[in-house]
């Protein structure tokens, strides 16, 4: 069984322009997350998918971010325009109910 | 809130050392705990949980005991080897609704043959 993916693994770009990231979770889950590590810091809840449904933004940092779940499948997480503290890793998670969460291996984002 | 407090790091052991990695929570209710392991250029992965007090979650040799008096999930290994090398998160869930993680801030091991 595929694990979660994320594309691209690394992103650099420059202040001011647009990055999407990418999450396919496992096959068949319906709660995906997304989560941002900022260097130094803890791992911070940004979002939670139930389906096609976003179930809690509460850890979405402004308005530059966008994300969506097309058709319940894959997500994608916008970044709209790209400030120096976006920079950091990118994760999703997926899981089939409440229970264990499965991680991609992130995105790395450099923003300069 | 909920919040996780992990011991800081680099955390550096020989080989066949025994480890400890302190984690302390703070949360309403009775939470789910959880430790994760991302190994050098992976993803996070679960290592082990404990969803009730007194529970103890293992797995690859490594313990950690749900103490609720406490308020701790202490992580140990009798004797790690040079593969455990990694960055180990200490991370709860509340028990209300869906299971969103809180994490602490990661401790990075380091073990030496």
């Amino acid at each position: 069984e595929a694990g979660v993916t994320q594309f691209p693994s690394h992103s650099v770009i420059e202040k001011g322009q647009t990055v999407t990231l990418r999450c396919d979770p496992i096959s068949g889950h319906d709660n995906l997350y997304w989560y941002r590590r900022v260097m130094g810091k803890e791992i911070k809840f940004l979002l939670h998918f139930v389906k096609e449904s976003k179930q809690d933004e509460s850890g979405m940092p402004n308005n530059r971010f966008l994300a969506e779940r097309t058709g319940g499948t894959y997500s994608t997480l916008k970044v709209q325009p790209a400030e120096l503290e976006d920079s950091g890793v990118y994760f999703c998670a997926s899981s089939p109910s409440v229970e264990t969460q499965y991680f991609g291996p992130g995105t790395r984002l450099l923003v300069l | 809130g909920n919040s996780v407090t992990q011991m800081e790091g680099p955390v550096t052991l020989s080989e066949e050392a025994f480890l400890t990695i302190n984690c302390t929570y703070t949360a309403t209710g009775y939470p789910s705990l959880f430790w994760y392991v991302q190994y050098p250029g992976e993803g996070l992965q679960l290592l082990l949980k404990a969803t009730k007090a007194d529970d103890k979650g293992s797995n690859k040799g490594f313990e950690a005991t749900y103490r609720k008096e406490t308020t701790s999930f202490h992580l140990e290994k009798g004797s790690v080897q040079v593969s455990d090398s990694a960055v180990y998160f200490c991370a709860l869930t509340s028990n209300s609704g869906y299971s969103t993680l809180t994490f602490g801030k990661g401790t990075m091991l380091l073990v030496s043959p």
